[in-house]
């Protein structure tokens, strides 16, 4: 049950894109079409931004987009707001369980 | 609209016990195997356990196999934690999450603090 590895941070101005990784194994991201996304602001629960990798929940912007290729699956947040700084987690069905993410902080410059 | 409502944090000394409630509404809780999943202050989430809908098939993160018992009762919506043998490192902020394969709504959380 090793944690999925994403780059600890990310940055970008406003109206700009990032792009978050999130990697795994065979046995997790690269096994299932089952990750997911998402966002938590400071001293708030984690909130839904992608599922079943590129699928968005209802209420959610379309300038959050997922895709993955073979064991890493990403998170592309385009025209960057401010509201979009926070932590973002990715996580992936392991077969019985599930494995989350490192995380990734967001800035927005 | 779908709430989960986590119960039941506090303080506890190492080695003392403590169980977590979460009651769910606002879906049909059979259709979904629950979860709990845990974060540790300024750290990242960490899956905990998950039950089946009919409460038949259970799964524990190896850090709390053992100590932890996750159990469900249908007939009152509701999902629970039972922690025993607690220790320092299982100080963190416990959520409530609904799942289909991974979680999708997830409660506001319980703080659990283990200390002397």
């Amino acid at each position: 049950q090793s944690a999925l590895t994403q780059p600890p941070s990310a940055s970008g101005s406003p109206g700009q894109s990032v792009t978050i990784s999130c990697t795994g194994t065979s046995s997790d991201v690269g096994g299932y079409n089952y990750v997911s996304w998402y966002q938590q602001h400071p001293g708030k629960a984690p909130k839904l931004m992608i599922y079943e990798v590129s699928k968005r929940p209802s209420g959610v912007p379309d300038r959050f987009s997922g895709s993955k290729s073979g064991n890493t699956a990403s998170l592309t947040v385009s025209g960057l707001q401010a509201v979009d700084e926070a932590d973002y987690y990715c996580t992936s069905y392991a077969g019985s369980s599930f494995v989350f993410g490192t995380g990734t902080k967001v800035t927005v410059l | 609209e779908v709430q989960l409502v986590e119960s039941g944090g506090g303080l506890v000394q190492p080695g003392g016990s403590l169980r977590l409630s979460c009651a769910a509404s606002g879906f049909t809780f059979t259709s979904y195997w629950m979860n709990w999943v845990r974060q540790t202050p300024g750290k990242g989430l960490e899956w905990v356990a998950s039950i089946k809908q009919d409460g038949s098939e259970k799964y524990y993160g190896d850090s709390v196999k053992g100590r932890f018992t996750i159990s469900r009762d249908n007939a009152k919506n509701s999902v629970s934690l039972q922690m025993n043998s607690l220790r320092a490192e299982d100080t963190a902020v416990y959520y409530c999450a609904r799942a289909v394969a991974v979680p999708d709504y997830w409660g506001q959380g319980t703080l659990v603090t283990v200390s002397s």
